[in-house]
């Protein structure tokens, strides 16, 4: 069964910078797992970030990036702000019309 | 503009079979391209991917759960159904539906039906 892991949580000061990361229980991840990051407040849906590694949903911030960093993806929030206190999650596609979810990890700002 | 929502019951028995609706606007599965998926959330944990369909009537499913899961669609009334069998407290979460866009080979969730809770429970 595959697992992606994400930090549980991680504390940032307003203006600062967080990296969150993506990895997969056994092997590394690539762009060829397309990641995509969503951001999601208590009671709300998810909303997407980034799709396709570094792409940036419309409308979404600039403070917001993606990359793929050594063997996990990332999402770097540059400049945080009080409304990016959320739950982020990543998604990567296994092939074969098969996607998984990573664990989540919660930005809280200091 | 595209837009999703869930349906169905709020309270199941444990051992029932659950069916949910999502019902969606501004697309259509018999659009060559067109995907939706269900995801669910239990309360405080972590998304799960469960399933997606699409407009070629492809179906794809969680590894962990594909022996209860049955997803169709009914493409004159823009709908997908999610059927989960043998239903247990634990799968208590909100489930939500999205479409899957596409770019190339990526492909991302976006957007997301508002969900709906469902509560098994005797």
């Amino acid at each position: 069964q595959t697992v992606v892991t994400q930090e549980p949580s991680f504390s940032v000061s307003p203006g600062g910078t967080v990296t969150l990361t993506c990895g997969l229980s056994s092997g590394s991840v690539s762009s060829s797992y397309y990641p995509s990051w969503y951001q999601q407040t208590p009671g709300q849906a998810p909303r997407t970030l980034i799709y396709n590694t570094n792409t940036r949903s419309s409308g979404v911030p600039d403070r917001f990036s993606g990359s793929i960093l050594g063997n996990k993806a990332a999402l770097i929030i540059t400049g945080a702000q009080a409304d990016d206190e959320s739950d982020y999650y990543c998604v990567l596609y296994m092939g074969g019309g098969i996607y998984v979810f990573g664990t989540g990890t919660k930005v809280t700002l200091l | 503009q595209v837009t999703l929502k869930e349906s169905g019951p709020a309270l199941v028995k444990p051992t029932q079979t659950l069916t949910l609706t999502c019902t969606f606007s501004g697309l259509s599965l018999s659009t060559s391209g067109v995907r939706v998926s269900w995801i669910r959330q239990p309360p405080g944990k972590a998304l799960e991917w469960l399933a997606r369909i699409d407009w070629d009537d492809d179906k794809f499913y969680s590894t962990s759960l594909k022996t209860r899961l049955t997803i169709s669609k009914d493409t004159s009334k823009n709908q997908v159904v999610l059927r989960m069998t043998n239903m247990d407290p634990v799968d208590t979460a909100t489930y939500y539906c999205a479409r899957i866009r596409a770019v190339g080979s990526a492909t991302w969730f976006d957007p997301w039906g508002l969900g709906t809770l469902v509560t098994v429970s005797s």
